[in-house]
């Protein structure tokens, strides 16, 4: 099925480090979200963005909704080991027959430097 | 509920059994959505809901995969006649509509031995 195309696909964090990691499409979608998965649950949304060009932030978490409506960002500043996890975007389709669903990327997993 | 409640949390079946996964939506929400997320992927879409009507099952890899949602609340996702293949998270998710942020549950896992 389709998907987005998101890296990186992983990465090691130190506490304290700022992490960027970024979604691209072929397609363009009305709604960016991105999502942070654990192991053995369900993904729980971060941030959501409806608007290209929109920047929102969540606490230490900020993205943003590319002028294309192809893109979309997220940085993390000031990792702490609680945010290893895998982190999800997802475009939301908003017309035809396929109206509100999520299309995901593959995902980056974010585990802690030994 | 407070949260969307899936079961069973484990399923480990023959290959060739059929297997029935349920999902429990937040109370009043009106959309309910499954996914399927194989291994080192993110979610793919299945079908789509809207109270008890089907409205998208374009998702649906094969005819052996069967939803419902008789009452618009509880659904059941049916896999007849299981494949290796099948081996996957089945994650459902509900929101009050269309267009507003889902809640996810914790999902199924299936594993088709």
């Amino acid at each position: 099925g389709q998907q987005l195309n998101q890296s990186p696909q992983s990465m090691f964090i130190q506490e304290g480090e700022d992490v960027s990691m970024n979604c691209t499409s072929s397609s363009i979608f009305n709604t960016w979200l991105w999502y942070k998965q654990e192991p053995g649950e369900g993904p729980v949304l971060l941030i959501a963005l409806y608007k290209a060009g929109e920047l929102t932030s969540n606490g230490r978490l900020t993205a943003q909704f590319g002028i294309t409506r192809k893109d979309s960002f997220l940085n993390i500043s000031a990792s702490i080991p609680s945010d290893v996890g895998i982190y999800f975007c997802a475009g939301q389709e908003q017309y035809g027959g396929s109206q509100g669903n999520l299309i995901f990327g593959k995902g980056t997993k974010l585990s802690v430097k030994p | 509920g407070a949260g969307v409640s899936q079961s069973p949390r484990y399923k480990v079946a023959k290959r060739g059994q059929d297997v029935a996964l349920r999902c429990d939506p937040i109370s009043g929400h009106v959309s309910l959505f499954w996914y399927q997320q194989a291994l080192g992927q993110g979610p793919e879409f299945l079908t789509y809901f809207q109270n008890e009507a089907q409205l998208d099952k374009s998702g649906l890899p094969s005819d052996r995969f069967f939803a419902e949602r008789p009452e618009g609340s509880v659904s059941t996702l049916k896999i007849q006649r299981t494949q290796q293949e099948d081996s996957a998270v089945y994650l459902c998710a509900s929101s009050l509509d269309k267009g507003y942020g889902y809640t996810f549950g914790s999902g199924t896992r299936l594993t088709v031995v």
